[in-house]
């Protein structure tokens, strides 16, 4: 079935360091895919968002690259601050125009080392 | 800036009583949504509501679930008879308009006991 899936469920970085975090989506059909951040106790965040009329997008210290090819997202984030340990999931919506059901990645934890 | 609104923030109850898990979405949101995280698990959709009636419902939402819009502010979550797997964190979300950001309230902690 259609899923959303991520390479690495952990990862460490030292504060300053660039982080990368990736996800794979199986359905060719999505056209619209947002990274959430989420805290422990809270609710997802939006970061960003992209359409796959795009193959990447920036905003401040995020940015995000969208491979259709091979089905591909990531979450690049520069400069990692201890404010960023978080969960971070992917999302992506298999049925635009329809439903509009968000389909949700495993989520990875990233943990920023002082 | 504008935010969707849960109560309570937790809510324990007995296997086989009724909860309500209540949200108020953003005011000039069309499209409303429950979704629930168990605990260290990834966050799984529920349901998604729009013009008044259910759009889209998954296998987790059976006949134990209802929701409702009883008015022009107010989006609730009903479980009929809780059962001790519905403990999880309850959140609704909201979008404006199709195929736009999902914006996510704080959540809902239920503990069936």
């Amino acid at each position: 079935g259609e899923s959303v899936g991520l390479h690495l469920p952990t990862l460490s970085v030292q504060e300053g360091d660039n982080s990368i975090i990736n996800c794979a989506y199986s359905n060719s059909a999505s056209d619209y895919f947002i990274w959430y951040k989420q805290e422990s106790g809270k609710g997802p965040q939006f970061i960003i968002d992209i359409r796959s009329n795009m193959d990447k997008r920036q905003g401040q210290r995020v940015t995000v690259l969208l491979n259709k090819t091979v089905k591909h997202l990531s979450l690049q984030i520069a400069a990692t601050q201890p404010g960023d340990s978080a969960v971070y999931f992917c999302a992506e919506n298999p049925s635009p125009g329809y439903g509009q059901n968000f389909v949700f990645g495993p989520g990875t934890r990233l943990s920023v080392l002082p | 800036e504008p935010e969707v609104t849960q109560t309570p923030s937790h809510q324990v109850t007995q296997m086989g009583q009724e909860v309500i898990l209540r949200c108020v979405p953003i005011s000039n949101h069309l499209y409303f949504y429950w979704y629930r995280q168990i605990l260290g698990q990834k966050v799984e959709f529920l349901v998604s509501f729009y013009n008044n009636e259910i759009s889209e419902k998954s296998e987790i939402f059976d006949d134990q679930f209802s929701v409702e819009r009883p008015d022009g502010s107010n989006f609730t979550l009903k479980i009929r008879s809780t059962k001790l797997e519905d403990s999880a964190m309850y959140f609704c979300a909201s979008m404006g308009r199709t195929n736009e950001k999902l914006f996510f309230g704080s959540g809902t902690q239920l503990s069936v006991l």
